[in-house]
């Protein structure tokens, strides 16, 4: 079975400072990992994904297959930064039809 | 209009009344999904169609029914509701590809209120 796990419900930091939301998982399978935003009055939309490996919006994840963990994570918070913020499972290979195994989510709230 | 669109965006129904969602995909995507997102619960598959043919059902209710006319509609009829099925019902459709990685592009969802 498919789980996510996103340990903080809330996340609160100021302008400017680090943030790390986490994110861990649990799948015997081959997995293909996303993070999926909300932002205010905002459909859920993709923000990034692991196999594509890049930066967006100054946010940045690395799969640790280790750890089965996929932290989102941005040097420098911006205001613009709070939102709801979900991390999501998938198979990797071509039988999943796409289906995401979603996380709890994470309310990041980025104070000025 | 562009992406996926779901009506009504709001509905409130009494539990014997008979209801239905609609979501619409306008990407020329070939699946379509209904997820349910309720207060203090992840999002959860409920239905998931591929080439307009169900491939997955989450052990949902009978009193809800999934029927997909088309690659480009998907419909989620409602009966006899409860009130625990008061939620956000969101529509999602993706270009399913062999490798996986499909990226699914969400509706504003339809929030359902059952007296």
């Amino acid at each position: 079975a498919q789980r996510v796990t996103q340990p903080e419900k809330l996340l609160s930091v100021f302008k400017g400072a680090p943030v790390e939301l986490k994110c861990n998982y649990s799948y015997s399978g081959s997995p293909e990992l996303f993070w999926y935003v909300q932002y205010s009055r905002q459909r859920l939309q993709l923000l990034l994904r692991h196999i594509s490996r890049e930066s967006i919006k100054g946010f940045t994840a690395d799969l640790n297959k280790g750890e089965t963990s996929f932290h989102l994570k941005k040097p420098f918070a911006q205001e613009e930064d709070s939102a709801m913020y979900y991390c999501a499972l998938t198979d990797a290979g071509g039988t999943s039809y796409g289906k995401l195994t979603f996380g709890q989510g994470t309310i990041l709230t980025v104070h000025p | 209009e562009t992406g996926v669109t779901q009506t009504p965006r709001h509905l409130v129904m009494g539990m014997t009344n008979k209801k239905s969602l609609k979501c619409e995909q306008h990407l020329g995507h070939n699946a379509m999904y209904w997820y349910k997102q309720s207060a203090k619960k992840p999002l959860e598959l409920m239905f998931v169609y591929s080439l307009e043919e169900r491939v997955e059902n989450n052990s949902v209710p009978s009193r809800f029914s999934p029927e997909c006319p088309n690659s480009s509609h998907l419909f989620l009829h409602l009966h006899t509701l409860q009130p625990e099925d008061s939620a956000l019902y969101l529509c999602a459709s993706s270009h399913l590809m062999t490798s996986g990685a499909n990226v699914l592009t969400f509706g504003a969802g339809s929030r359902l209120t059952v007296l």
